[in-house]
């Protein structure tokens, strides 16, 4: 059964802090990997995806992976109160066509 | 450019009735896709569409669930009979492409919300 792990939370920073969420996977075959974010009582949304062994920067969103030890995270820097939601990351592989697997998501909390 | 649209947004039925929840994926996007999701989880995949062909349904539960997608656009998932257990957001998502590791984003609609008495 290939998997997906995350922190099962609810994480809680203070604004302007960085938030860390992480990420472990079990399948060596899963190439890329997608954060995604989910609002109470909406759809998932895509924040990031990376495939590279290493970070990958976006605005105060920076994904990192590490493919050697199946890890897989997200930091988020300045953190703000609209940024509090589950984040759920997910993974494909090549061989698995097209579809993702998720993890059953982190829940940020980011306080005023 | 339109979403990913679904419909109903929320039904409520009683156990061992029967539900069908509509999707119609962005224009032009191949590749459809079905995701349970449980209150409190991430989504599960139940069924993957490439085109009007099945790719992947490892995870539907066949003795009550169906799913189908013809003409390659619209699809219906339905449910028959229905247990406590399937309350639940019933996600459509859809991409351009359905291979390769590097391929687009999932696009997902505002979910289906099911609660069964």
């Amino acid at each position: 059964q290939k998997e997906v792990e995350q922190n099962s939370g609810p994480l809680s920073v203070p604004e302007g802090a960085i938030a860390s969420l992480n990420c472990t996977y079990s399948d060596r075959g899963s190439q890329s990997f997608f954060w995604y974010r989910q609002y109470s009582g909406k759809s998932p949304e895509l924040i990031m995806f990376i495939y590279s062994n290493g970070d990958k920067e976006d605005g105060r969103f920076t994904a990192q992976l590490n493919k050697a030890s199946q890890y897989v995270s997200l930091l988020i820097r300045d953190s703000q109160p609209s940024d509090s939601a589950t984040y759920l990351c997910a993974g494909r592989g090549d061989n698995q066509g097209g579809k993702l697997i998720f993890g059953q998501g982190t829940e940020l909390s980011v306080k005023p | 450019e339109a979403g990913v649209a679904q419909s109903p947004r929320y039904k409520i039925i009683e156990k061992r009735q029967s539900v069908a929840f509509w999707c119609n994926p962005i224009s032009g996007h191949a590749t459809l896709y079905w995701y349970q999701q449980i209150l409190g989880q991430g989504p599960k995949l139940l069924i993957q569409f490439q085109n009007n062909g099945v790719v992947d349904d490892s995870q539907l539960p066949k003795d009550r669930f169906s799913a189908e997608r013809l003409k390659g656009v619209d699809s219906t998932l339905k449910i028959q009979p229905a247990k406590l257990e399937d309350s639940a957001v019933y996600l459509c998502a859809s991409s351009l492409e359905g291979g390769g590791a590097n391929t687009g984003e999932l696009f997902f609609g505002e979910g289906s919300r099911l609660t069964v008495l």
